[in-house]
């Protein structure tokens, strides 16, 4: 089916791994998005990239690394997990029009709960 | 700083009876505004969005939400709650730092308890 789905949706993992969530989105659109909720906090943005092989910081990239050598990929890498990255995450994409007066809203993956003991 | 304020946790009304969701904003360029709703276990959805034109815009699942620029706002409403209704729902604006990035600040959220 269509859409933007992400994987795994649920990981339990340990202290100092690697673990590598993945989004795959089949709109071609050009941008796309992580980010984390926790409570409190809402959604905050971890890194974001406009197409494939261009990609920025967001509020609070430490910690985490992303690549996206096609456009329908953006895969991130927590390179050594802590405790304190214990969250849900969230993929999302929209397709180009920063002009001034359009405007393309951002479609949401379902979201993967990792747990870091 | 561009930012977006959400300042209810928790929001509970009966079933049938009108619900607002409080928003307001803080942003260097033109206001692009959002709400996006969540469900348990599930991603966000969008439900509407304000760029520019009529104050009251209309979106999905009957909600509505209404531009004020004096009041710097764009709070959700909807005539008559439903039970089904019950989610958290984030308001959202676009962020103008570093271009056309289509970027978005987002709101901690007001969780919606409708009481049938």
């Amino acid at each position: 089916d269509a859409g933007i789905t992400q994987s795994p949706r649920y990981k339990i993992t340990e202290t100092g791994r690697q673990v590598t969530l993945m989004c795959h989105q089949t709109w071609s659109h050009s941008y796309m998005f992580w980010y984390r909720q926790d409570l409190g906090h809402g959604l905050r943005l971890i890194y974001y990239s406009a197409a494939a092989d261009i990609t920025d910081k967001g509020e609070v990239p430490d910690g985490y690394v992303v690549s996206r050598s096609k456009t329908e990929n953006f895969p991130l890498t927590l390179e050594s997990a802590t405790r304190s990255q214990t969250s849900v995450y969230f993929c999302a994409s929209s397709g180009s029009g920063g002009a001034v007066g359009s405007y393309n809203e951002q479609f949401f993956g379902p979201g993967t709960r990792l747990t870091v003991l | 700083a561009q930012s977006v304020a959400q300042p209810e946790d928790q929001v509970n009304v009966a079933e049938g009876n009108p619900l607002t969701v409080k928003c307001t904003y803080s942003v260097s360029g033109n206001p692009y505004l959002f709400w996006y709703v969540q469900y348990p276990n599930r991603g966000l959805q969008f439900l509407l969005k304000y760029i520019t034109g009529d104050n009251l815009v209309k979106g999905s699942y009957g909600f509505e939400a209404e531009f004020n620029k004096s009041q710097t706002s764009f709070h959700l409403k909807k005539p008559s709650a439903l039970v089904s209704d019950s989610a958290l729902y984030f308001c959202a604006v676009r962020d103008w730092g570093g271009g056309a990035t289509n970027k978005l600040i987002f709101g901690t959220g007001t969780l919606l308890a409708v009481q049938p």
